[in-house]
């Protein structure tokens, strides 16, 4: 069965620092795998999607991330935060083939000034 | 454009009365429907899934119930709800290819009391 695993349940980091947000994921599948951001009393966007193209996924916002399958991992990176990331994030997987998704268990996101 | 609708956007219920949520797709056609449960810590519980009118994927266990009447509407029920039914429960809809965004209804806050 698939699922995912978020490392960290809260990252801090200074304004104009980078952001690493740590994702791994199980699956007996090629997988599909998301990053979707949740403002405060806003809905869920979607960041960015692995579709098994490109390893390194450009998302929104300046935020990227990497599929290493030998890692089984999709941590989620910006190169400067900005006090507008500050969210929570979730981390999801989707076995290729189904219309099942399995979120994280999320990871709130607090810049500081 | 396609538009989801979830209704109430807050409930509070005492022990053992009945629930349905209803969530509404408009401007698409044969849409993936979802029901998931966010609690704090734990992220997004898929609840049910459903790909098709009558088609319901129960995920977990529980009080609660799915029913897809219509191709665009996904009710989610319980007969007699319980103090651990409390929570903010989101509807969500996605195309009906594989590893599809996912498009999400402002949300459901109850409370059972």
């Amino acid at each position: 069965a698939q699922s995912v695993t978020q490392l960290d349940s809260h990252v801090s980091v200074s304004e104009g620092t980078p952001v690493l947000l740590r994702c791994n994921y199980s699956s007996s599948y090629s997988p599909s795998l998301f990053w979707y951001v949740q403002h405060p009393n806003k809905g869920l966007q979607l960041l960015l999607k692995y579709t098994s193209a490109a390893t390194l996924v450009k998302g929104i916002n300046g935020f990227e991330a990497e599929f290493k399958k030998s890692e089984t991992s999709f941590h989620l990176t910006k190169p400067s935060a900005h006090m507008s990331d500050a969210a929570e994030y979730f981390c999801v997987v989707s076995r290729g083939g189904t219309y099942k998704y399995i979120f994280g268990t999320g990871t709130r996101l607090k810049v500081l000034a | 454009s396609q538009t989801i609708h979830q209704w109430p956007a807050t409930l509070v219920q005492p022990v053992g009365s009945p629930l349905s949520l209803e969530c509404t797709v408009e401007g698409t056609s044969n849409p993936n429907l979802y029901w998931y449960r966010q609690a704090a810590g734990r992220g997004l519980q898929l609840l049910f899934y459903s790909v098709g009118i009558g088609q319901i994927s129960s995920e977990v266990p529980q009080n609660l119930s799915a029913s897809r009447p219509q191709d665009r509407q996904f009710i989610l029920s319980s007969k007699k709800l319980l103090l651990s039914d409390s929570g903010f429960y989101l509807c969500a809809w996605s195309g009906d290819s594989h590893n599809e965004k996912l498009f999400f209804g402002s949300g459901t806050q109850l409370s059972v009391l």
